[in-house]
């Protein structure tokens, strides 16, 4: 069973910082990797599928990186609307969920 | 437009069964692969169950295998999770997803339902 962790587990940034979530798999995942933003009482949103592709319509300042065990999630410039828990998800095997970044406004 | 609308969420005792229904709309629902996931309160995600488009493949989380069963019926575009022995710690909002490539079960999920409340008290 594939192990996600995720770092850090909450964070607190400016309006136009650069934000950045790790996630880490327990073995090689390849780019089996989806991220995901919830907002409180709302279903989770499709974000990057596959490690690195913007899934359409979803603004250009969120991007993601990685492959193998190692992944970055990155908001290139934060806005009030990006308030949020973001999850990264494994598909390798049985499909498991990080334990959520959440992000607030400093 | 895709939309998800599951149903069946209740307040039920433990040792209880229920069955969860997703009536999805906007696509052609036996092309894509079909996922629950459930959330507890103030917790994170956790993956339960997928089924191919056909039905004919099901997967399932090694935690709920054997007490959970996911099936669906293509002439009605709807999803189910039966949910039997229920245990306090079912107590969660369940969600529907759809899988974003057809004929595969790859779970990258670009759609979901709203979500449905289930509450396990004695």
């Amino acid at each position: 069973d594939i192990q996600m962790t995720q770092s850090p587990s909450s964070l607190s940034a400016s309006v136009g910082d650069r934000v950045t979530i790790t996630c880490q798999a327990s073995q090689d995942i390849n780019n089996y990797l989806n991220w995901y933003q919830q907002k409180p009482g709302k279903a989770p949103k499709l974000l990057i599928y596959d490690a690195s592709n913007l899934e359409t319509g979803v603004p250009s300042r969120f991007s993601g990186s990685g492959s193998g065990t190692d992944f970055t999630f990155t908001i290139s410039s934060l806005q009030p609307e990006d308030i949020a828990t973001y999850y990264c998800q494994h598909f390798a095997n049985q499909p498991r969920f990080g334990p959520g970044t959440k992000v607030d406004i400093k | 437009e895709v939309q998800l609308l599951e149903s069946g969420g209740v307040l039920l005792q433990p040792g209880g069964s229920l069955r969860l229904s997703c009536a999805a709309s906007g696509f052609t629902f036996s092309s894509y692969a079909m996922t629950w996931v459930r959330q507890a309160p103030g917790k994170g995600l956790e993956w339960l169950s997928t089924i191919s488009g056909s039905g004919g493949s099901t997967y399932y989380a090694d935690t709920v295998e054997g007490r959970f069963t996911i099936s669906r019926d293509n002439s009605k575009n709807t999803l189910y999770l039966q949910i039997n022995t229920l245990r306090l710690d079912d107590t969660a909002v369940y969600y529907c997803a759809k899988d974003r490539v057809p004929g595969i079960a790859a779970v990258r999920l670009d759609n979901w339902g709203q979500g449905t409340l289930v509450t396990v008290s004695s």
